[in-house]
């Protein structure tokens, strides 16, 4: 299965934007980049995915390196309501394998 | 809609005991999938469904059963609760994934169960 490696925690100030680093050197041409967040205590939540383009939606954007090894999540203006572990996920057909993923602290 | 909805929220289990997890969507996905989250952990794949009548088996299968009579519920057994099955149980559906389109999955807000 193709793994993807964040770092396990990152600090951000509110109001500032914020970059997510994921890198996923054995990505397959098929795979397509997930991410999701969890809130405390709570499900995980959809926030984005891609496959070669960068996208945008109203939570976040996707930047999608060109060689397609590494990748970055992008939080515009980061709120106290941002504070959650984000995950970076190669879909490997019909499964989803999460890691560890980034704790992400918002300071006010 | 309701979304995905699991029952019960909390539960305590002895050794030994059997229960079901209960996880129910509104949605009409045909995907819906179980995953284990241990403390301090990354969610991980128990058992998923592509459809009723069709289970297969995720990356920690051993000590659970599931089956798909609906579209809408995908329930999950505990045939005889260890201490080492404490965790917290997500389910989650989506339309099915394809090899070219992938859809975004809605998780449920978990079951905590310990087992003492």
């Amino acid at each position: 299965d193709a793994k993807t490696t964040q770092p396990n925690s990152m600090e951000s100030n509110e109001e500032e934007p914020v970059h997510l680093p994921c890198n996923h050197s054995t990505i397959s041409g098929t795979d397509y980049i997930h991410w999701y967040r969890q809130l405390p205590s709570q499900g995980p939540e959809y926030v984005i995915h891609g496959l070669t383009s960068n996208v945008n939606n109203r939570m976040a954007s996707l930047a999608i390196a060109e060689d397609r090894k590494s990748s970055t999540l992008i939080l515009h203006r980061a709120t106290l309501r941002d504070a959650a572990v984000y995950y970076c996920i190669l879909s490997v057909g019909n499964k989803l394998v999460f890691g560890s993923g980034t704790i992400l602290r918002v300071k006010s | 809609n309701a979304g995905v909805t699991q029952t019960p929220k909390f539960q305590v289990l002895k050794t030994g005991q059997s229960m079901t997890l209960q996880c129910a969507q509104d949605m009409n996905h045909e995907y819906m999938s179980w995953y284990r989250q241990d403390p301090g952990m990354g969610l991980r794949l128990i058992h998923y469904s592509v459809g009723a009548g069709i289970t297969d088996q995720g990356e920690v299968p051993n000590g659970y059963n599931v089956s798909r009579s609906t579209t809408e519920d995908f329930p999950l057994r505990l045939l005889s609760a260890a201490p080492s099955q404490t965790s917290v149980y997500f389910c989650a559906s989506s339309k099915v994934f394809g090899t070219t389109e992938t859809y975004e999955q809605y998780f449920g807000p978990g079951t905590r169960l310990t087992v003492t």
